[in-house]
């Protein structure tokens, strides 16, 4: 069964940093490229970042560059968002999403909740 | 950069049919992909490519993209189709990025 499961979320203080994890089973992420969505209480889908299928090319919204961090470990089928200097503005559900054929994003995780709060 | 724009909502009778638009200048040149998405779950496509379905999604939805406009079709509106929707492309002109519309909310009435 393809899956991806997201874990990491937590009450973080503002800037704070927090580490989340995608775990993905049924499939190779090696395979894919991998994407990071948010979606702020009471507001839509925002795409935050990707990752190439090596982890070589990445990008970042302009809301988290410099602050947000994707990276990948192939040999154990998982995607990471390292996050620093947060903000109550990234207080959010974070999907992990596998990217197949022409961008489509076809597999989601069911989120985890990040909350930035003092 | 891209912004797509979309109707805050859409309000239908159950049996009718639910247009959703999602518009920017040229995104008929663009591959679109859309997503419902409902309180509590996560997002599931349910059109790419601007009008392909993936497996196990219902032959009601489907999708056109052409000029300025992309737009979601939903046939036969079910009460289960309340959600948010939301319209996708990845933007290649300069750093790749994805960019969603702000979302659709669909009452089924």
């Amino acid at each position: 069964q393809v899956q991806l499961v997201e874990s990491g979320g937590d009450l973080v203080k503002p800037g704070g940093s927090l580490r989340l994890s995608c775990a993905a089973s049924g499939f190779s992420v090696s395979g894919h490229y991998m994407s990071w969505v948010r979606q702020a209480p009471g507001k839509g889908l925002e795409w935050i970042s990707y990752s190439d299928n090596s982890g070589t090319k990445t990008n970042y919204a302009g809301s988290v560059k410099g602050r947000f961090t994707i990276s990948r470990d192939n040999a154990k089928n998982s995607l990471f968002l390292q996050m620093s200097s947060l903000r109550a503005g990234d207080t959010a559900v974070y999907y992990c999403a596998r990217e197949g054929i022409r961008g489509r994003l076809d597999v989601w995780g069911q989120g985890t909740t990040v909350t930035v709060s003092s | 950069s891209y912004v797509l724009t979309q109707p805050p909502s859409v309000s239908v009778a159950p049996g009718q049919t639910a247009r959703i638009t999602c518009g920017e200048n040229n995104i008929g040149r663009k591959s679109v992909h859309w997503y419902q998405k409902k309180p509590g779950q996560a997002p599931v496509l349910v059109v790419f490519d601007d009008s392909d379905r993936p497996s196990g999604i219902p032959e009601r939805f489907s999708g056109s993209n052409s000029g300025n406009t992309a737009t979601l079709t939903i046939s036969r509106v079910e009460a289960g189709d309340e959600a948010d929707y939301y319209c996708q492309f990845w933007d290649l002109s300069s750093d790749r990025h994805a960019v969603f519309g702000g979302g659709t909310q669909l009452t089924v009435l």
